[in-house]
């Protein structure tokens, strides 16, 4: 079946970098969009950005540029999102999430991965 | 940029029709699509395209859009339909983003 497998929980001090994975599953990994969505505690979702498998273009919320990286590797079917200079406001559940149209994105998200909790504490 | 703005929070009693809003300016131009999150776990997609449903999503939940008001109904509500359910568009002009309303919390009485 179709899923998305999010790497373990981090913890990480201000200043930091953080890497989560996503690994996929059970459908054609280069033709369906991958967005990164977030959620801090209490709160609602957050996009933070998508990334194309196929050919490594992304495209990132203004709120994140210059912080966020999208890559992907598609010898093992996993997108990765990096978020560097951590600060406590980034400490959120992070997740990957499959856009549901193949090869160009609908902006609508059928697949989701658990969640990868990230925390950001001195 | 681009706001969605939910009700905080809907109550309805067992069996009866649960109604979420999610207005925004000129929404019916859009394509609206809905989330229910239970707690503690990850959001699950119950109306995509204004009004589809993908499936193993029980016929019971149905989406609207029109004006400047989209609408996820919730007919013969459950216990298990208890859950924060968000409304979401893609925004497609120069800066392509994504935007979600501020979620609605259903509860069941």
């Amino acid at each position: 079946q179709v899923q998305l497998v999010q790497s373990g929980a981090e913890v990480k001090k201000p200043g930091a970098s953080v890497k989560v994975s996503c690994k996929a599953s059970g459908y054609t990994f280069i033709s369906y969009y991958i967005h990164w969505v977030r959620q801090a505690p209490g709160q609602g979702p957050e996009w933070m950005g998508i990334i194309n498998p196929g050919v490594g273009s992304t495209n990132y919320a203004q709120k994140f540029q210059g912080r966020v990286t999208m890559t992907r590797d598609t010898s093992t079917s996993t997108v990765y999102m990096e978020l560097s200079i951590l600060r406590s406001e980034d400490t959120a559940v992070y997740y990957c999430a499959r856009d549901g149209s193949r090869r160009a994105p609908s902006g609508y998200m059928d697949v989701w991965g658990k969640g990868t909790t990230v925390t950001v504490s001195s | 940029s681009y706001v969605l703005t939910q009700p905080p929070s809907v109550s309805v009693a067992p069996r009866q029709t649960a109604r979420i809003t999610c207005g925004g300016n000129n929404i019916g131009s859009k394509s609206v699509h809905w989330y229910q999150q239970r707690p503690g776990q990850a959001p699950v997609m119950v109306v995509y395209d204004d009004s589809d449903r993908p499936s193993g999503i029980p016929e019971r939940f149905s989406g609207s859009n029109s004006g400047n008001t989209a609408t996820l109904t919730v007919s013969r509500v459950e216990a298990g339909d208890e859950a924060d359910y968000y409304c979401q568009v893609w925004e497609t002009g120069s800066d392509q983003t994504v935007v979600f309303g501020g979620g609605t919390k259903l509860t069941v009485l």
